[in-house]
């Protein structure tokens, strides 16, 4: 069983082009999130999806950044007209059940490591 | 209140255990405590967790305070693949009802040969 895949593990973009990172989920998995490390930086928490479905978008900057989990295919996390600041590690995690008492753990990707020239 | 408060750093040698704190005064009943490690280069590693008994499992031991206020993560003999970034997290705080996860700046964990 394949673990969470990202990909590109690394991706560099000039100033106002467009960032797409792909997160497709461990096997049976329905749940993902998103979170981002900036250089230095903790990871801060941006997105939940379910499929077809925004949960929680609390963290994700209110212009440029998207995100989807369409019914087929895997997460994207779309960034447009990316700026140097945009510049970070992506992770993408998944899991399989989220009731308050039946939370099991996160499964966390390798990264997206996205550079901004 | 998610607030987890972990020292900053902690140094241990090979094959020694090591015991990595976490002070989570404001915990609720129901919430679980969940750590996480992130080895350089990585994405977060689950480790293990727990809600009031102490948990085993191959990656180490959680031993978590009869007032659930304080846990402690043990490594029973640390090796240099276990350096890395150790988060003492609170997976349900503030109400989601979901893995929402706040990480705060962790423990470094170094490890000596």
């Amino acid at each position: 069983n394949a673990g969470v895949m990202q990909n590109p593990r690394h991706l560099v973009r000039r100033r106002g082009q467009e960032a797409r990172l792909r997160c497709s989920p461990m096997k049976g998995h329905s749940h993902v999130y998103w979170y981002r490390q900036l250089p230095e930086e903790g990871l801060k928490f941006m997105v939940y999806l379910q499929k077809e479905n925004i949960i929680d978008e609390s963290g994700m900057p209110k212009e440029r950044f998207s995100a989807e989990f369409p019914k087929e295919g895997p997460s994207i996390l779309r960034i447009q007209q990316v700026v140097r600041g945009d510049s970070a590690a992506y992770f993408c995690a998944s899991s399989i059940l989220t009731g308050r008492d039946m939370w099991t753990e996160a499964f966390f990707g390798q990264g997206t490591r996205l550079t901004v020239v | 209140d998610a607030k987890t408060t972990q020292p900053n750093s902690m140094e241990s040698n090979e094959e020694e255990p090591v015991h990595l704190p976490c002070n989570h005064s404001t915990i609720s009943g129901t919430d679980y405590i969940h750590w996480y490690r992130q080895l350089p280069s990585q994405g977060p590693e689950y480790v293990i967790h727990g809600l009031t008994s102490n948990v085993n499992n191959r990656m180490a031991s959680l031993a978590i305070a009869e007032d659930r206020k304080s846990s402690t993560l043990i490594l029973h003999r640390a090796t240099l693949r276990d350096a890395a970034v150790y988060y003492c997290i609170r997976p349900n705080a503030g109400g989601t009802s979901y893995g929402k996860l706040t990480f705060g700046q962790g423990t470094i964990l170094t490890v000596h040969p």
